[in-house]
């Protein structure tokens, strides 16, 4: 079975590094992009960013870029989203997701199952 | 970036009926040498991460129901449900992958009326 499996929730100070994870199965991992978005308490679905796990070229939303960093690990099946200094503002569900066709621009066919992160003083 | 707009941000359907979603985006998504609109559909049911119901603007995904349809091209798609049922009841987005940054619609909550 083709899958993404997220890291668990997660409770932050102000000010605090993360760096979450999400692992593929059932596929060859390296061939395929990997995305992260953003949904706000209440809101829409933001895109953030992609990676090339193949070869780690990534491509950030403006909006994204300079706030958070994305890689993968291709030996372990593993994509990452990271920030060095939370806000509160980062307070969100992250999902990261599959695109589905190899080395182009597609949709999104497989998404994880979020990863909750809170930041609170 | 590339905005998509959706109409309407709410709409309430009675059960049986045919539900319409309409996305326009800032700019075309149409890639003239693939003839392919770089257009999907999304749906997100609460407290679950978002299903891909619709790619290439029209492909409906694997396991979809045939209720679900997409048409459009260039700047101007629409998502329709022929024939709505309970368990649509949920969040449509609409995303363009034409061109980074991947943008999606604000997306349109549909109920029940």
């Amino acid at each position: 079975e083709v899958q993404l499996v997220q890291s668990g929730a997660e409770v932050k100070k102000p000010g605090e590094s993360l760096k979450i994870s999400c692992k593929g199965s059932g596929y060859s991992f390296t061939n395929y992009w990997i995305g992260w978005v953003r949904q706000m308490p209440g809101k829409g679905l933001e895109w953030m960013g992609i990676i090339y796990p193949g070869d780690s070229d990534t491509r950030y939303s403006p909006s994204f870029q300079g706030q958070v960093t994305i890689s993968a690990d291709k030996s372990i099946s593993t994509a990452y989203l990271q920030w060095s200094s939370l806000k509160a503002s980062d307070t969100a569900m992250y999902y990261c997701a599959r695109q589905g066709i190899t080395a182009a621009p597609s949709a999104f066919d497989i998404w994880g199952q979020g990863t909750m992160v809170t930041v609170s003083s | 970036d590339i905005v998509m707009t959706q109409s309407p941000d709410s709409l309430a359907v009675s059960l049986g009926e045919r539900a319409t979603i309409n996305c326009k985006s800032s700019q075309s998504v149409l890639y003239s040498s693939t003839n392919k609109n770089y257009l999907a559909w999304y749906q997100q049911k609460p407290g679950q991460p978002p299903k891909l119901l619709i790619y290439w603007a029209s492909t409906r995904e694997s396991g979809v129901p045939d209720r679900f349809s997409g048409s459009g091209s260039g700047t101007d798609f629409t998502l329709t449900i022929s024939s709505l049922q309970a368990e649509d009841v949920a969040v449509y987005y609409c995303q363009q992958y034409y061109i980074t940054p991947h943008t999606f619609g604000q997306g349109t909550k549909l109920e029940i009326k």
